[in-house]
């Protein structure tokens, strides 16, 4: 089965510095992944994506994710972290070897970014 | 206009009340989707239109009830609920059912008494 890790359940960064939030994956063939925000009391925000090609994926917000096959991770990056990118932050993969066809989305556990002035 | 809406943004029902929540979007997607939240926590899926068909049901009691009366209106039908359904609930539509992103409302605080 499809599965999603993020192993921090928060991260802490000083506003200017350089922000990761990670997310590794587990799939039965090629990955669909996902990365969405969710500021307090509100629904997710798509970020990226990728699905194929370049490696470096770049997305809303100046967040850009990293797709690393052989380490099988899709880590969410940003240069120079604000205070307003405080929030919760889930990566996701469809799940394209259930009974659902692949068109079930499966979330992982958040990460919530802290950022501090 | 990317955006889906979502009513009530909060509600507060008894056990045995009857109530619905509605979902609207008008980018012209064919999929639609609800999502259950409790706090902390990802989003778990509960129902998955197609093109006003329902396509998934992730095995969820009969209590709720989805309709989906046009391609840019989902409703999800609340009766006898217990207090442990109280959570945040979230729709979603993509173009297609698929690889497609899926864009999500501000979603319904819901409260069971």
């Amino acid at each position: 089965a499809q599965s999603v890790a993020q192993p921090e359940d928060q991260v802490n960064v000083a506003e200017g510095n350089p922000l990761t939030v990670k997310c590794t994956y587990s799939v039965s063939g090629n990955p669909y992944l996902f990365w969405y925000v969710q500021y307090p009391n509100r629904g997710l925000q798509f970020l990226l994506k990728y699905i194929t090609g370049d490696n470096l994926v770049k997305g809303s917000y100046g967040f850009e994710a990293e797709f690393n096959k052989s380490q099988t991770s899709f880590h969410l990056k940003k240069p120079s972290a604000l205070v307003s990118d405080s929030a919760l932050y889930f990566c996701a993969v469809r799940d394209m070897a259930g009974n659902t066809g692949g068109f079930k989305t499966i979330f992982g556990a958040g990460t919530r970014l802290f950022v501090k002035a | 206009d990317t955006e889906v809406t979502q009513t009530p943004k909060h509600l507060v029902m008894g056990m045995t009340n009857k109530k619905s929540l509605k979902c609207e979007q008008h980018m012209g997607h064919r999929a639609m989707y609800w999502y259950k939240q409790k706090a902390k926590k990802p989003p778990e899926l509960m129902f998955v239109y197609s093109y006003e068909k329902l396509s998934i049901n992730e095995s969820v009691p009969s209590r709720f009830s989805p309709e989906c009366p046009n391609s840019s209106l989902l409703n999800l039908h609340l009766h006898a609920l217990q207090p442990e359904d109280s959570a945040l609930y979230l729709c979603a539509s993509s173009q297609v059912l698929g690889f497609d992103t899926q864009y999500f409302g501000p979603g319904t605080r819901l409260t069971v008494l």
